[in-house]
């Protein structure tokens, strides 16, 4: 089956710079997207979702850019901060559509240099 | 303060036991799930429940077991049917069972030996 996928698996960046993370989705039917954070040992926390009716949607430090075109979302994360060091999962499903359809990229680590 | 509450932390097991995991939520919320998280893969989804009473596979449902008789508590059984069994096991929950988004706990380790 269709899958969401992630550029890169690992991702270093210096404390207050920008973090990017990227992710890929093949499923053209997904129109609903959530990005989670997990920290070692624990469970995900949602971050920020968006609906493909939209291509920007901003939160606290947090911005998820939707290209359709390209099939492509990202999560920009402002003045990276320690705290941020995390694995970042993307996550798709058609929206309406049953909560079992959800289907979660591979994550990618980050990890914020002091 | 409302969450998930996934008890124990860590488990340990001899192959051919069954074990249950623990999972309770204090969100009201109406859906819950079960997800199994290995090294290097996404989460990938056991069972879920829309409603008290009733439930649904999902992708990997082979050797495990749910029941939801209350709405707070949907705990998951594994069996010795399940090959490989030793993952990170999450429980989550949402408001509803459409676009709202997930709320997990903080895991079960299962260690099968």
């Amino acid at each position: 089956g269709e899958s969401v996928g992630l550029h890169l698996p690992t991702l270093s960046v210096q404390e207050g710079d920008n973090s990017i993370i990227n992710c890929a989705y093949s499923n053209s039917a997904s129109d609903y997207f959530i990005w989670y954070k997990q920290e070692s040992g624990k469970g995900p926390q949602f971050i920020i979702d968006i609906r493909s009716n939209m291509d920007k949607r901003q939160g606290q430090r947090v911005t998820v850019l939707l290209n359709k075109t390209v099939k492509h979302l990202s999560l920009q994360i402002a003045a990276t901060q320690p705290g941020d060091s995390a694995v970042y999962f993307c996550a798709e499903k058609d929206y309406g559509g049953s909560q079992g359809n959800l289907i979660f990229g591979k994550g990618t680590k980050l990890s914020v240099k002091p | 303060d409302g969450g998930i509450t996934q008890s124990p932390k860590y488990l340990f097991r001899k192959e051919g036991q069954n074990v249950t995991l623990s999972c309770e939520q204090n969100l009201n919320h109406d859906a819950m799930y079960w997800y199994r998280q290995d090294p290097g893969q996404g989460l990938r989804l056991i069972y879920y429940s829309q409603i008290v009473n009733d439930f649904q596979k999902g992708d990997i449902a082979e050797g495990y077991s749910v029941s939801r008789e209350k709405k707070e508590s949907f705990p998951l059984t594994v069996t010795s049917a399940q090959k490989n069994p030793t993952a990170f096991y999450l429980c989550a929950s949402s408001i509803e069972t459409r676009n709202s988004p997930l709320h997990f706990g903080n895991g079960t380790r299962l260690t099968v030996t």
